[in-house]
């Protein structure tokens, strides 16, 4: 099992450019999640899915940001127009359903915004 | 939600015992305790997880006191792989999945 794939590993854009990241969850798990790490805030949850449809995205910081999970496999978080505080490691993890309650995290995008 | 309060930073040796504490005085009864651990640059991994009793698996043991305010996490013999920041998280048992918020936890040190 290759794990939480994410996709890019590093990126670095100017402020005003959109960004989007890519997560393929590990096949079967029906849960996935989007997290940001920074250094003044710690992990944080953006957004969780269920079965593809967003639960909470209440941990989105504003407009700006916007997940989408097409299919089982797929999701993206984009991020337009971004700007420096956007700067962090974003992770994605994901789940099986029922009462497995371990989450499994990808390696994560370090963005950084100039 | 409720909150868990955890050390900043320990240091143990390697290959002895390492015990972490958590404090989450204000849990619910429906709570799980879960630990995660993130190792230097890489995304956070799952450790264990418990509600009541005292649970142990392949990687570490997880000790509830029986009010369930406090747990710890030991680590039976420290590795220079285990250096880390520990989380001690807790997390409603709700069929949406659990939602986890995690704090500052513990940065474990390990001396040669």
């Amino acid at each position: 099992d290759a794990g939480v794939i994410q996709s890019p590993r590093h990126e670095v854009t100017e402020m005003g450019q959109e960004v989007t990241l890519r997560c393929k969850p590990i096949s079967g798990h029906n849960s996935l999640f989007w997290y940001r790490q920074t250094m003044m805030r710690g992990l944080e949850l953006l957004i969780y899915f269920n079965n593809n449809v967003p639960i909470d995205d209440s941990g989105m910081p504003e407009d700006r940001f916007s997940a989408k999970m097409p299919n089982a496999s797929f999701s993206t978080l984009k991020i337009q127009p971004s700007e420096p505080r956007d700067s962090a490691v974003y992770f994605c993890a994901s789940r099986t359903g029922g009462q497995t309650y371990e989450q499994y995290f990808g390696p994560g995008t370090r963005l950084t915004v100039t | 939600d409720a909150k868990t309060t955890q050390p900043n930073s320990m240091e143990s040796n390697e290959e002895e015992p390492v015990h972490l504490p958590c404090n989450h005085s204000t849990i619910s009864g429906t709570d799980y305790i879960h630990w995660y651990r993130q190792l230097p640059s890489q995304g956070p991994e799952y450790v264990i997880h418990g509600l009541t009793s005292n649970v142990n698996n392949r990687m570490a043991s997880l000790a509830i006191a029986e009010d369930r305010k406090s747990s710890t996490l030991i680590l039976h013999r420290a590795t220079l792989r285990d250096a880390a920041v520990y989380y001690c998280i807790l997390s409603a048992d709700n069929n949406a999945g659990n939602m986890l918020t995690f704090g500052g936890g513990t940065r474990l040190m390990v001396k040669p």
